[in-house]
């Protein structure tokens, strides 16, 4: 069975551009989440989506960064324009029920100059 | 807000060793806690999950136990090998989020 995908595994844009980020989860999980760890900080929670709705988005930091999940199968990240602050690690997660083991893609590098 | 602290930052010992990683957090409401090894450049791999409920789970080497009163868990290792050398994270779950610790650092050398 394969696991979470991500797609770019690494990005480098300019301050101003405009960046996508695709997740596509394990089959049949239902629940998807996106992680974000900036350089020197723990990872941190950005949104949570069970099927094709957003079950949490407290996470988010601005609205530079929004995410779709059209369908209820992969999902995109897209942060636009992004900053310097941006740059960082993404982690897309996912499960199969609500509080159960989450399971981690590889993440995408993003960096932002 | 739930934090999540992780001690010792890093630890580096001799193959063969057994070896305890700590994680304490500081909001008791929790629906579990959930034990991640990454190794540079990769994404995260689930070791361990311990529900709210329970006191210990194993795995292999591994034995994880939880004391959600205190809000403290640790991650053992026994019997370290080199492969072993990774940065372990600690992370709690709230509703739908995990909160996590900054890691510990682990080298084990042959």
């Amino acid at each position: 069975e394969a696991g979470v995908t991500q797609f770019p595994s690494h990005s480098v844009i300019e301050k101003g551009q405009t960046v996508t980020l695709r997740c596509d989860p394990i089959s049949g999980h239902d629940n998807l989440y996106w992680y974000r760890r900036v350089m020197g900080k723990e990872i941190k929670f950005l949104l949570h989506f069970v099927k094709e709705s957003k079950q949490d988005e407290s996470g988010m930091p601005n609205n530079r960064f929004l995410a779709e999940r059209t369908g209820g199968t992969y999902s995109t990240l897209k942060v636009q324009p992004a900053e310097l602050e941006d740059s960082g690690v993404y982690f897309c997660a996912s499960s199969q029920v609500l509080n159960s083991e989450q399971y981690f893609g590889p993440g995408t590098r993003l960096t932002v100059t | 807000k739930q934090e999540v602290t992780q001690i010792p930052a890093a630890l580096s010992v001799p193959e063969g060793e057994n070896l305890v990683l700590n994680c304490s957090f500081t909001d008791s409401a929790i629906y579990n806690l959930q034990w991640f090894r990454q190794d540079p450049g990769k994404g995260l791999t689930s070791l361990l999950l311990i529900q709210s409920s329970q006191r210990e789970q194993t795995s292999g080497r591994l034995n994880a136990s939880l004391d959600k009163s205190s809000g403290r868990s640790t991650l053992y290792i026994a019997a370290s090998q080199p492969g072993d050398s990774a940065t372990y994270l600690c992370a709690v779950s709230g509703y739908s989020t995990l909160t996590f610790g900054k890691g510990t650092m682990l080298l084990v050398s042959p």
